[in-house]
């Protein structure tokens, strides 16, 4: 299994910037395409996708959230960060079968 | 647009199976890929599995024994059976749209499923 790893928390002032990581045990590259996605979970809410193969903005998500890396280290950036953005940060790996991280939970002061 | 709506029992005694429907509008189940994923309490996720557009059909190895995935496509649903439950699969339980890349990029609103006697 392709393990995914995220730090479990973060603080971040509100209008600076977030970074949220995610490390695997495997490359998930394969032909050109990196298979890492990253998802925004609010409680009481479905998932939504934010960023799609490491670094595609999914339609409607503003431009503030970026993503990038290759191979087995993923970041995803949230600059500037507003209130709204408290939420769980999931990313998932769809190289080999499909697997999520822990979740980084947001936190805006 | 599409729109997925996951329906079923909220309550299963262990043991028994846990059926849920994923009714999908706006989009054919005849295209794409589509899935159910779990969150557990404490938030961890799984991946349970997912039916294609053909109606092959792919499992998390860890469910293989007790998963089935099915689809009616007349009536443009998917359906999940999860058999032999324990109280270890209380979670809530989502039904998603997959692109041939593995990216989830349509959610249902989720259903809360307790495993108790």
């Amino acid at each position: 299994d392709i393990v995914l790893t995220q730090s479990p928390a973060l603080a971040v002032s509100l209008g600076q910037r977030a970074t949220i990581s995610c490390k695997t045990n495997q490359n998930v590259d394969y032909y050109g395409n990196s298979y890492m996605h990253w998802y925004q979970q609010k409680p009481g809410q479905q998932p939504k996708l934010l960023i799609y193969l490491a670094s595609n903005l999914a339609s409607g998500i503003p431009a503030r959230f970026s993503g990038r890396g290759s191979g087995t280290d993923f970041t995803l950036t949230i600059d500037p960060v507003e209130a709204d953005d408290t939420a769980t940060y999931y990313c998932q790996q769809s190289r080999n079968l499909l697997t999520f991280g822990s979740g980084t939970k947001l936190e805006i002061k | 647009e599409v729109q997925l709506q996951e329906s079923g029992p909220g309550l299963v005694k262990p043991s028994q199976s846990l059926s849920l429907t994923c009714s999908v509008t706006g989009y054919s189940i005849t295209s794409n890929y589509w899935g159910w994923i779990r969150k557990f309490p404490g938030n961890k996720m799984e991946w349970m599995g997912y039916i294609s557009y053909s109606g092959s059909t792919s499992y998390n190895p860890s469910l293989k024994s007790r998963i089935s995935i099915t689809r009616d496509t007349s009536k443009n649903q998917f359906f999940l059976q999860l058999n032999s439950v324990t109280t270890e699969d209380t979670a809530t339980y989502y039904c998603a749209r997959l692109e041939n890349s593995g990216v989830m990029d349509a959610w249902g609103q989720g259903a809360s499923v307790t495993v108790s006697s």
